[in-house]
């Protein structure tokens, strides 16, 4: 079975500095999707980013990119110049073909001003 | 164009009741998955209807129950409520397929059910 693991409960970062998430899985499937999700106090749960397995290329939007390694089976994600509006529960989480998601636990992010 | 609609927002219910919530997808979409996520966890999957009929399950055990209308809308049922069901319940609406691959999941707001 598939799992995801967030060993980081809690992160936190200056305003306008970087920050690092970390994920990694465990899967046998070769071919799946990867994902980061935000969710705001409001509880919508809201696409980051993601990445395509058989794409070695790591993804970027905007502020987001991701450090995607597959061998390693790890995929953090970078957020850099952070906004106060960044804070937020970031999840990581696995798809495969099927369309289930498998989330990981969570990392609380808190933006200090 | 709406996105995913869940109703109500919030439900408080005593042991022993049943429940349904309800969702709508986005505009487009065919294929609506279910979440539970209770305080302090990550989302766990129950599951996912395409074309009316239950396509994947997750490790939820029978009292969890679905349905998925011809417009694509989807129920979620829950019979015989134990206070561990209290949790947010998160609904996703995705383009499917006759195919493995789906699409990218939008979430709605999600239905906080108390269970007293």
């Amino acid at each position: 079975a598939q799992t995801v693991t967030q060993s980081q409960p809690e992160m936190s970062v200056q305003e306008a500095e970087t920050v690092t998430l970390s994920c990694t899985y465990d899967t046998s499937e070769s071919d799946y999707y990867l994902f980061w999700y935000k969710q705001p106090p409001s509880r919508q749960m809201i696409l980051v980013i993601r990445q395509e397995a058989y794409k070695q290329q790591n993804a970027t939007e905007n502020r987001f990119s991701v450090n995607f390694q597959k061998a390693a089976k790890s995929f953090s994600l970078k957020i850099s110049d952070s906004q106060l509006g960044d804070a937020a529960m970031y999840f990581c989480a696995y798809r495969s073909g099927g369309g289930k998601l498998i989330f990981g636990q969570g990392t609380e992010l808190s933006v200090k001003p | 164009d709406a996105g995913v609609t869940q109703s109500p927002t919030h439900l408080i219910k005593t042991r022993g009741q049943q429940v349904t919530l309800r969702c709508s997808p986005k505009s487009g979409h065919d294929t609506v998955s279910w979440y539970q996520q209770a305080l302090g966890q990550g989302p766990q999957f129950i599951f996912q209807y395409y074309e009316e009929e239950e396509r994947q399950r997750g490790n939820f055990p029978d009292r969890f129950s679905g349905h998925q209308f011809p417009n694509y809308s989807s129920e979620l049922n829950v019979n015989a409520l134990l206070l561990g069901d209290s949790a947010l319940y998160l609904c996703a609406s995705s383009l499917g397929s006759a195919g493995v691959t789906f699409g990218e999941q939008y979430f709605g707001p999600g239905t906080r059910l108390t269970v007293t």
